[in-house]
């Protein structure tokens, strides 16, 4: 079974930088998993931050960038603000139809 | 701007099945996408259930595949869940989304529904 791996937390101080990953359990992550991420305030739904790796979602700040560093997908936010702080999700796409999440990330602005 | 509403009980019984409906606006489910199912127990991760194309092939998480029915009505332009012999492990926030088939994310989420499962 594929397991998508985050970072359980991270923490950034306001307008830091901040770069959480996606791996695989086994193998490296390239552009032909689509890498997208997201953004989970509490009791809202996900929103759409990236995807295709690197292509950002109508209305997200040039703040968020996604990449592919080393054997994982990367999503960077600098200049972190206090509205940063929450879960983010990425999501690999494995073909054949088959989308897998990754566990999530945490994470605190402080 | 696309929208998905969520609807369907909030309680169901242990070994009973599950039944969610995604009602869709502002954009037809058999002119494209894939439509699908998320869902997200309290306190923990999102977890893909499986979705729906346009033309009706399905593609179902395969932890959950024995369990799980996805069916769509063009006519009502909404898609629906099922989930068979379900246990208090299958308590969550169901999301129903659209999930692209060029780039394989999900632009337009439903606000979700909370399923509990208890006697």
């Amino acid at each position: 079974q594929t397991v998508v791996t985050q970072e359980p937390s991270f923490s950034v101080s306001p307008g830091g930088t901040v770069t959480l990953t996606c791996g695989l359990s086994s193998g490296s992550v390239s552009t032909l998993y689509y890498p997208s991420w997201y953004q989970q305030t509490p009791g809202q739904a996900p929103r759409a931050l990236i995807y295709n790796t690197d292509t950002r979602s109508s209305g997200v700040p040039d703040r968020f960038s996604g990449s592919i560093l080393g054997k994982k997908a990367a999503l960077t936010i600098t200049g972190a603000q206090a509205a940063d702080e929450c879960d983010y999700y990425c999501v690999l796409y494995l073909g054949s139809g088959l989308s897998v999440f990754g566990g999530g990330t945490k994470l605190t602005v402080l | 701007q696309v929208q998905l509403q969520e609807s369907g009980p909030g309680l169901v019984k242990p070994s009973e099945t599950l039944s969610l409906t995604c009602a869709v606006s502002d954009y037809s489910i058999s002119s494209g996408y894939y439509w699908g199912w998320i869902r997200q127990p309290p306190g923990k991760g999102l977890e893909w259930i499986g979705s729906i194309y346009a033309s009706g092939g399905t593609h179902y998480n395969p932890s959950l595949k024995s369990r799980v029915t996805i069916s769509k009505d063009t006519t009502k332009n909404q898609f629906s869940l099922k989930l068979s012999s379900v246990t208090a492990a299958d308590t969550a926030v169901y999301y129903c989304a659209r999930r692209g088939g060029s780039y394989w994310y999900f632009d337009f989420w439903g606000r979700g529904t909370l399923v509990t499962v208890s006697s």
